[in-house]
């Protein structure tokens, strides 16, 4: 069965400290992997996707197929960037998502 | 683009009683899915529509949940009776049917049942 684990539900960094947000997810076969994020009072929205391999506001997250992880990271925390991460699968048709439990960062300044 | 929109914003009823939750998906998305978030956990799907037909309902519970998408556009999703372990925040988001992968959500509705 699918599934995609965040490990930790509250997150504290100070401001300019590394950040990194753990995902594992266990699923048969190869799915693409996601981040998104929940700023106060907005919606939840795309951050990122494994296979555009791309940096957005300098988060940054790799797919590692033999640890089955998908953590998300950024070398300096910014406090905009407290707000609710979720981790979430993709499977085969591509129109399948499973969402972790999700992690509330907090940037202390 | 207004984006999906979702309405009401909050629903507080009694228990036993009806509560009906609408979504219009961003023009053009086949895929609409309609999720389950309590507090404190992740979105759990409920239901996903390609087009009117709902492909993926496994976890609608159907003794009191249901849901059309009537013209494969607008989407109702129904509860009835309501009961207290139903208070969670109701998410319904559209995709493309072969796009990029990625979600629209709405603001979502959040029921509260007394």
């Amino acid at each position: 069965a699918q599934r995609v684990t965040q490990p930790e539900k509250l997150l504290s960094v100070f401001k300019g400290a590394p950040v990194e947000l753990k995902c594992n997810y266990s699923y048969s076969g190869s799915p693409e992997l996601f981040w998104y994020v929940q700023y106060s009072r907005q919606r939840l929205q795309l951050l990122l996707r494994h296979i555009s391999r791309e940096s957005i506001k300098g988060f940054t997250a790799d797919l590692n197929k033999g640890e089955t992880s998908f953590h998300l990271k950024k070398p300096f925390a910014q406090e905009e960037d407290s707000a609710m991460y979720y981790c979430a699968l993709s499977g085969l048709t591509g129109n399948q998502f499973y969402f972790g439990t999700g992690t509330s960062l907090t940037v202390i300044p | 683009e207004a984006g999906v929109v979702q309405s009401p914003r909050y629903k507080i009823i009694e228990k036993k009683q009806p509560v009906a939750f609408w979504c219009n998906p961003i023009s053009g998305h086949n895929t609409l899915y309609w999720y389950l978030q309590n507090l404190g956990q992740g979105p759990e799907l409920l239901i996903r529509y390609e087009n009117e037909e709902a492909v993926d309902d496994s976890q609608l519970p159907k003794d009191r949940f249901s849901a059309e998408r009537l013209k494969g556009v607008d989407s109702t999703l129904k509860i009835q009776p309501a009961e207290l372990g139903d208070s969670a925040v109701y998410l319904c988001a559209s995709s493309y049917l072969t796009g990029t992968g990625e979600l629209f959500f709405g603001e979502g509705s959040r029921l509260t049942v007394l």
